[in-house]
């Protein structure tokens, strides 16, 4: 079965940075987008960015763009985000989750799998 | 503030049927997929419906999707106790080149 494990998140100090990773499995993981999204404490859930299956698209989210790089092993099944020049506002639980469609177009795509999250705290 | 708008909270009593609005713009809802999620408190939140209105594999028939032009709904029919969570609409946005979720909805049973 689909299994998407998220590591690396902590407690960091504002302007700091921090890589999350994603490690996947059950599933063909070169042949589907990967994205992360977020979810601020009492707050909905937020996305943050999207790759595509061979790694060579990817989009941002306007609160994340130039701060955060996303990228993938498909020789690992591993995804990352690296965070950098994190601010308290970006205090939240971070879950990757699976494209649903094979390939990338976007705008039929949907998260179809989710990891558990992994929390990251900004503060001083 | 969400694009893509959702009521904050509707509630119904056991057995009756609520539906829960989602509404965007022709660069979002109008052009693209809706999907709806469903999460509970702590939880990772889990795909209902994706293309509009079909329903993902061993989720109850209760739930249903639909569109309508810039707009979208889910109805949950039969309300349980069990469905008591928060949903949240999603759809890619082609003006931003990014997706989108409503803000989300909680659903209470009275």
């Amino acid at each position: 079965q689909v299994q998407l494990v998220e590591s690396g998140g902590g407690v960091v100090q504002p302007g700091r940075s921090l890589r999350l990773s994603c490690a996947a499995s059950g599933f063909t993981f070169s042949n589907y987008a990967m994205y992360w999204v977020r979810q601020a404490p009492g707050k909905g859930l937020e996305w943050v960015a999207v790759i595509s299956s061979d790694g060579s698209n990817n989009y941002y989210a306007e609160s994340v763009k130039g701060r955060f790089t996303i990228s993938r092993d498909n020789s690992k099944n591993t995804l990352h985000l690296q965070m950098n020049s994190l601010r308290v506002e970006d205090t939240a639980v971070f879950f990757c989750a699976k494209g649903g469609e094979i390939g990338d177009t976007y705008g039929s795509d949907y998260f179809q799998h989710w990891g558990l999250g992994t929390l990251v705290t900004v503060s001083s | 503030q969400s694009v893509l708008t959702q009521p904050p909270s509707v509630s119904a009593a056991p057995r009756q049927r609520v539906t829960i609005s989602c509404s965007g713009r022709s660069s979002n809802i109008g052009n693209n997929a809706v999907n709806w999620y469903q999460q509970f408190p702590g939880k990772a939140p889990k795909l209902l419906i994706y293309y509009d209105d079909l329903l993902t594999s061993g989720v109850s028939d209760r739930f249903s999707g639909s569109k309508s032009g810039t707009s979208a709904s889910l109805a949950i029919s039969g309300l349980q106790s069990e469905d008591e969570a928060d949903y949240y609409c999603a759809a890619w946005d082609d003006s931003l080149n990014g997706w989108l979720f409503g803000g989300g909805t909680k659903v209470t049973v009275l």
